[in-house]
C-alpha cells in the first residue's frame, strides 16, 4: 500500500461546480498535512495546510479525518484558473533524523480541469 | 524575493556525461531536498539534508550524489548520466522544527534529458 494515495482523476468539471478530492495516508502517526497545487510544467506550490479542526481559505476547504486516515479538499464555485494537479502531502514520522527532519511524502496528484 | 533558485533550467546530456544541478535558498531554512518527478509517478525524494553538514538518502538515491555546501546551497550531481535519469528535478527547502512541520518551498525545476 502506498503511503499516500490519491485518485489520479482526471476530474473534468464545469465552471462554477463544486469538486472534492480525497487523499488517504497509511501512517497513523502522521501529524502534518498539506495540499499543494501544481500547474503543468511548473513547480508545486503550497495551497493550504490542513488543521485538525478543518480550515477554510476563500473557496477552498480542507478537512482531516484521523480515524479514517484521510484528508479532503473541497473547491467551491470552481474557476478556469483552478485547473491544475492537486497534491496531497503528509509528514512521515518514521524518517525522523535527530527529531527535526521529518520527511514529507507526496501523493501522485489529482488532475482537475475546469471547463468553460 | 528569490526563494529557491535552481540552475540550469534545461539541460541535455549524453549518456555517461556528468553534471551538477545547483540549488540555493535565501529563506534561512535548515532543511533542503532534491526530488525527481516523472509522469504518473509523482515526486520522489532523491536525497535530503536536515541541516548544514548532513545529508541522507531518500527513496531513489542510486546514481546521484549531493553536497550541502553551506546553509544556502545544496547541489545534486550525476556522475555518469543514464537515460533513466531523464526527468524534471526539483529542489525544495523548509524550516523544520521539533514541534511542527512547515511546508516546503520549491524551485522552478530543472528539465534534464539524457540521450
Amino acid at each position: 500500500r502506498k503511503e499516500v494515495e490519491q485518485d489520479p482523476g482526471p476530474f473534468n468539471v464545469p465552471e462554477g461546480a463544486t469538486v472534492a478530492f480525497n487523499c488517504t495516508y497509511s501512517n497513523s502517526a502522521s501529524q502534518s498535512f498539506f495540499w499543494y497545487r501544481q500547474d503543468c510544467r511548473k513547480e508545486p506550490k503550497l495551497l493550504m495546510s490542513v488543521y485538525s479542526s478543518g480550515n477554510e481559505d476563500g473557496r477552498f476547504t480542507a478537512q482531516l479525518n484521523r480515524a479514517s486516515q484521510y484528508i479532503s479538499l473541497l473547491i467551491r464555485d470552481s474557476k478556469l484558473s483552478d485547473s491544475a494537479t492537486y497534491l496531497c502531502v503528509v509528514n512521515d514520522p518514521k524518517h525522523e533524523v535527530g527529531g527535526s527532519a521529518r520527511q514529507l511524502t507526496f501523493g501522485s496528484g489529482t488532475q482537475l480541469t475546469v471547463l468553460p | 524575493n528569490a526563494g529557491v533558485t535552481q540552475t540550469p533550467k534545461f539541460q541535455v546530456l549524453k549518456t555517461g556525461q556528468s553534471m551538477t544541478l545547483q540549488c540555493a535558498q535565501d529563506m534561512n531554512h535548515n532543511s533542503m531536498y532534491w526530488y525527481r518527478q516523472d509522469p504518473g509517478m509523482g515526486l520522489r525524494l532523491i536525497y535530503y539534508s536536515a541541516s548544514e553538514g548532513t545529508t541522507d538518502k531518500g527513496e531513489v538515491p542510486n546514481g546521484y550524489n549531493v553536497s550541502r555546501l553551506n546553509k544556502r546551497e545544496f547541489s545534486l550531481r550525476l556522475e555518469s548520466a543514464a537515460p533513466s535519469q531523464t526527468s524534471v528535478y526539483f529542489c525544495a527547502s523548509r524550516q523544520t522544527l521539533r514541534e511542527s512541520d512547515q511546508p516546503q518551498h520549491f524551485g522552478d525545476g530543472t528539465r534534464l534529458s539524457i540521450l
